[in-house]
């Protein structure tokens, strides 16, 4: 069963758009929420993360929303530009950080 | 430094052939882990490694995976025999002992199995 169910699978949205990618999960004893970025040929890359305490946490074009009771949080990317194509994927771990269960990617096209 | 280091960066296989991956994971972190990716199950935690001592291998598949850390500075991942629906992207990460912190990714083995 998988932990976290993420969408959608793939994603296009014009430059200067707003991409967003959500994710939702069950086990409530989950601690940390990061996503992350993955480049073709390459190994995903922590984008941004947020503990639950927080409703929101914010990074240059990258927000992250996050809503406790529904189980559920995304990943808005503001102003999308062409270099944001990639995989996205979201995540969660309890508090030893060592076990990610992550969501089935989501992929990117921005359209110059 | 250089990051996580893997090798081979592709591999083909025929089916029954033993396969071993390898990892350089970055000097001074304690942890270690070895994920794979497919498009079926995305990314998946196979086993990870604390001081070179095997913590948690519960996402091994079978019996023809197996993984060591011989010393802080090397692991490998073991399959024998190899099979097709092996076939798939090899990550291993590694992260300091810090709490709090982020696991930082090698750039994977592809492995195919024929």
């Amino acid at each position: 069963q998988q932990q976290v169910k993420q969408s959608p699978q793939s994603l296009i949205v014009q430059k200067g758009g707003i991409s967003i990618i959500n994710c939702a999960y069950e086990n409530t004893a989950f601690d940390y929420f990061p996503w992350y970025q993955q480049f073709p040929g390459k190994g995903p890359a922590l984008l941004i993360a947020i503990r639950p305490d927080v409703s929101e946490k914010k990074e240059g074009r990258f927000t992250i929303s996050f809503n406790k009771s529904a189980k559920q949080f995304s990943l808005h990317i503001m102003d999308s530009q062409p270099g944001d194509s990639a995989t996205y994927f979201c995540a969660a771990s309890g508090r030893n950080f060592n076990k990610f269960y992550f969501g089935s990617g989501t992929k990117l096209n921005v359209k110059p | 430094d250089a990051g996580v280091i893997q090798s081979p960066r592709h591999e083909v296989t025929e089916m029954g052939q033993e396969v071993t991956l390898r990892c350089k994971p970055i000097s001074g972190h304690d942890y270690l882990f070895w994920y794979r990716q497919t498009m079926m199950r995305g990314l998946e935690l196979l086993i990870y490694f604390n001081n070179n001592v095997p913590i948690d291998d519960s996402g091994m598949p079978e019996d023809r995976f197996s993984a060591k850390m011989p010393n802080a500075s090397f692991s490998t991942l073991k399959i024998q025999p190899s099979e097709p629906r092996d076939s798939a992207v090899y990550f291993c990460a590694s992260r300091p002992r810090v709490r709090n912190t982020e696991a930082f990714f090698g750039q994977g083995t592809r492995l195919t199995v024929v």
